[in-house]
């Protein structure tokens, strides 16, 4: 069974902290995927990566960025946290990126 | 640009009859479509996948869905619904982009199964 794994289930930040959430993923897989999951919008792609310290851009990614420095770690990071953050953060795996392999999410409240 | 349109925000069924969630997509080309499954407080599931094999495509706990290019339409269907069949349920269309396919979700159709 594909693992994935992300670092809190909620975490609660003030404005303008730097915020860090991780996804760990056990199988060796190269694509790695951020997603932001929002009531009535569906998952959005924040940033992708295709191989360690390979990133690109996804539909959203103003306000964030990533880091991959290992194969089963990808993280995203919000520099400057905003309340228009506050969200679901979705993480995703695959050895293509037809079928991917998501974590439980982290609940994110920027207050 | 590939999109999917998912028709109905909440569908309600009770339990034993048919379930059907409708999805249509656009795309300038032969698409791959995908719907995802996501049961309350657990992670997004592949139910079942289109790849421009068979048109009727099976997926897993009895769901199914059908390719129609005439229509442009894969809605996703189940003859008797369960309790547990209950979440919410993405359409999901592949899309090529310069750092290769992509995943575009729908907004996703929240099924209600009552007793």
């Amino acid at each position: 069974d594909v693992k994935v794994t992300q670092s809190s289930r909620y975490l609660v930040k003030r404005t303008g902290e730097k915020v860090f959430l991780e996804c760990v993923q056990d199988m060796d897989h190269e694509n790695m995927f951020w997603y932001r999951q929002d009531p009535g919008l569906g998952l959005r792609l924040i940033y992708f990566s295709y191989d360690v310290k390979m990133k690109e851009k996804g539909d959203i990614p103003e306000g964030y960025s990533v880091s991959r420095e290992k194969k089963e770690r990808f993280s995203l990071i919000l520099e400057s946290a905003s309340t228009n953050q506050t969200s679901m953060y979705l993480c995703a795996t695959g050895r293509t990126s037809e079928t991917q392999y998501f974590g439980p999410g982290t609940r994110l409240l920027v207050l | 640009a590939q999109s999917v349109t998912q028709l109905d925000s909440h569908v309600s069924v009770s339990e034993g009859t048919p379930v059907l969630l409708r999805c249509n997509y656009s795309s300038s080309y032969s698409p791959s479509l995908f719907w995802y499954v996501q049961h309350p407080n657990k992670g997004l599931q592949l139910l079942l996948k289109y790849t421009s094999a068979a048109t009727l495509v099976k997926g897993i706990n009895g769901f199914e869905a059908e390719f129609k290019k005439s229509e442009t339409s894969f809605h996703l269907t189940k003859p008797s619904a369960h309790m547990s069949d209950a979440a919410e349920y993405f359409c999901v269309v592949s899309r090529l982009t310069g750092g290769g396919n992509k995943l575009t979700f729908g907004t996703g159709t929240q099924l209600k199964v009552e007793l």
